[in-house]
């Protein structure tokens, strides 16, 4: 099965960095993804991480080491409309999970002046 | 444009009663997801489905049905026999996994249950 682990909440001022962590289990991997929701949305995808390593986009940047089954998300120069929650997801591979999509419970980030 | 819609936003229904919560993308897309999220939580995995006349349960399958009769719509009713049916259900698209590397699934805009 997959099963996926994140910090339930997390606080930060306007300004600074903050890093989401998140661990897995999964039957197969098929990539990492990560997703932004405002409460009483949908969520709105992020980043995307199938190979180990960094990938950066503007001020969000995401981690992967598979050996580890290890991922971060990191939030650089915080700003108010960043409080959200944040959503770790896994899918698993074609053969052992049939490409299922599975999500871990999200991390609250609350943002402060 | 090309999205992934579903409808309505907002549903009540009576206990006992069934209620099917309509999900259409226009992407292509040959996965869907079905997902339930309660106040404060991650998402849960109903069902899902890879391909046209297939899909499989997910971990809280238990009081749900779906049918994926074409491509582009993939509905879930909610029966009677799901005792907590409240919460807020979203559905989503994407690629075949072994197409190509952007294969982030899209969402739809949800759909609020309220049993009264």
């Amino acid at each position: 099965g997959q099963n996926i682990d994140q910090p339930t909440e997390m606080t930060a001022t306007e300004g600074a960095i903050v890093q989401i962590n998140c661990t897995y289990q999964t039957s197969g991997f098929n990539g990492l993804f990560w997703y932004q929701q405002h409460a009483g949305e949908a969520p709105t995808f992020l980043s995307y991480n199938v190979l180990d390593g960094l990938e950066e986009k503007g001020r969000f940047s995401s981690f992967l080491s598979r050996s580890k089954g290890y991922s971060y998300l990191l939030l650089k120069e915080l700003q108010m409309k960043d409080s959200a929650s944040y959503l770790c997801a896994v899918r698993g591979s074609l053969k052992a999970a049939g490409n299922k999509l599975t999500f871990g419970g999200g991390t609250r980030v609350l943002v402060k002046p | 444009d090309g999205g992934i819609t579903q409808s309505p936003k907002y549903l009540f229904r009576k206990e006992g009663q069934n209620v099917t919560l309509s999900c259409e993308q226009n992407l292509n897309h040959d996965a869907m997801y079905w997902y339930r999220q309660d106040p404060g939580q991650g998402l849960r995995l109903i069902y899902y489905s890879q391909i046209v006349n297939d899909f499989q349960k997910g971990d809280i399958a238990e009081g749900y049905s779906v049918s994926r009769e074409k491509k582009e719509s993939f509905p879930l009713t909610v029966t009677s026999a799901q005792k907590n049916p409240t919460a807020f259900y979203l559905c989503a698209s994407s690629v075949g996994a072994s197409v190509s590397k952007n294969t982030e699934a899209f969402f739809g805009q949800g759909t609020r249950l309220t049993v009264v």
